[in-house]
């Protein structure tokens, strides 16, 4: 089955800390595309970073990157600098097969002051 | 409009009713999946739609469930004989798709419908 799995239900960081949440997923494919999403409280996704599995450059986007391991089928985020705003549910997600996109369940992220 | 639209944004219905849910992507965008979110939990996987391809049911979690799309504008899912366990979130999102991969662009949700069923 294809799947994405995120192991880390909830986790805490202090604020302008960095923090990593992880991912792994499960595909037999060469090709495919794997993404970072925010949901805020406010509950509208936005998507926070991406990563195409051709290149082996990391992703980065402002206080966001990602360490893409191919091989392990591991991505994973890193947010440097932590933000109150930061606090919200995060999903890693991927194509993996035939282009629909597969979400994991995420992890909840909360930022302490 | 600029963005995802769904509504209603709120549906309280009684257990045995039926639902229709709309979504209104954004323009050009031929790419239109559903998911639904229970409380707390993952985004489900529901359908997909592209283009005039045949659209990717593969989610549909019973055939209560059916969503239609007429080419590349508003997509409508209904849920026939609501049952409790159809409470959640339905997440529409669009999204072009992207060079090498049909469908694998950055996906733009829509706010979501709330559906309670009593």
């Amino acid at each position: 089955a294809q799947t994405v799995t995120q192991s880390q239900p909830e986790m805490s960081v202090q604020e302008a800390e960095t923090v990593t949440l992880s991912c792994t997923y499960d595909t037999s494919e060469s090709d495919y595309y794997l993404f970072w999403y925010k949901q805020p409280p406010s509950r509208q996704m936005i998507l926070v970073i991406r990563q195409e599995a051709y290149k082996q450059q990391n992703a980065t986007e402002n206080r966001f990157s990602v360490n893409f391991q191919k091989a392990a089928k591991s991505f994973s985020l890193k947010i440097s600098d932590s933000q109150l705003g930061d606090a919200a549910m995060y999903f890693c997600a991927s194509t993996l097969w035939d282009d629909k996109i597969i979400f994991g369940k995420g992890t909840r992220l909360h930022i302490l002051p | 409009g600029a963005g995802v639209s769904q509504s209603p944004s709120n549906k309280v219905t009684e257990k045995g009713k039926d639902v229709e849910l709309r979504c209104d992507p954004i323009s050009g965008h031929t790419a239109l999946y559903w998911y639904r979110q229970r409380l707390g939990q993952g985004l489900e996987f529901l359908i997909y739609f592209q283009g005039n391809s045949a659209p990717d049911k593969s989610g549909l979690p019973s055939d209560r469930f059916s969503a239609e799309r007429t080419g590349e504008s508003v997509s409508t899912l209904t849920i026939q004989r609501t049952q409790q366990e159809d409470s959640a979130v339905y997440l529409c999102a669009s999204s072009l798709p992207a060079p090498g991969l049909a469908g694998a662009g950055e996906l733009f949700f829509g706010e979501g419908s709330r559906l309670t069923v009593l």
